[in-house]
């Protein structure tokens, strides 16, 4: 069991903001950086938000983080059908020295 | 362009061992920690273990402390698991990613099936 949790699913209708929330606790993000990874159906994920809120060069500005806390977030303005995939954030644990990912959204576009 | 590339998965049995390779190339491997994660069948992404650059500090989840050994060879740009003691619940796809607490660049990963 993940020590990063992260609501199962989360879904809207083309064009519309989609938020997704993830936490975790004093040793992991509450003292970390937060990285998010998008994995498409049948792919192997791929980098889409590092240290809280930048993105890799090719990421579309429509994906943006941010971190209050031990917690973050992951937003989706103006969703798309490409981007129906599965999420994950993760951080680095101070206590189990080692890197922890959360539970995983799925997100859909209704 | 990153390019990494796992090899060595495949059928065992329980009790089995298994080493996963991972070629690297399109950076300077040796300045880099490398990762393993991997994810069973419909489940989420778990982190496994990695080591640093030059391979001196390893890391390993609670899960595989004991039954697998992390290592590398950088003069071949290459990484390794060694998975000892295998059980069912370590079916999964691995895959090798380069960072250590932003592990960014992932390959297509390898799968290991741990069956009677």
């Amino acid at each position: 069991q993940s020590v990063v949790t992260q609501p199962p699913s989360a879904s809207g209708t083309p064009g519309q903001r989609v938020t997704i929330s993830c936490s975790g606790s004093s040793s992991n993000i509450g003292s970390n950086t937060v990285n998010w990874y998008q994995q498409l159906p049948g792919t192997a994920p791929k980098l889409l938000i590092y240290s809280n809120n930048k993105r890799p060069s090719g990421v579309p500005d429509r994906f943006s983080g941010s971190k209050s806390g031990s917690s973050a977030s992951l937003a989706i303005s103006g969703l798309q059908s490409e981007d129906e995939a599965d999420y994950y954030c993760a951080a680095w644990d101070d206590s189990l020295n080692g890197y922890v990912f959360g539970t995983g959204t799925k997100v859909t576009a209704l | 362009e990153v390019q990494l590339l796992e090899f060595g998965g495949g059928l065992t049995q329980p009790g089995g061992s298994l080493r996963l390779s991972c070629a690297a190339s399109g950076f300077t491997f040796s300045n880099n920690a490398m990762t393993w994660v991997r994810q069973a069948p419909g489940k989420g992404l778990e982190w496994v273990s990695a080591i640093s650059g030059r391979g001196s500090d390893t890391y390993y989840a609670d899960s595989v402390k004991g039954r697998f050994t992390i290592s590398r060879d950088n003069s071949k740009n290459t990484l390794h698991l060694q998975m000892n003691s295998l059980r069912a619940e370590d079916t999964a796809i691995y895959y090798c990613v380069k960072g250590l607490y932003t592990p960014d660049s992932w390959g297509q990963g390898t799968l290991v099936t741990v069956s009677s």
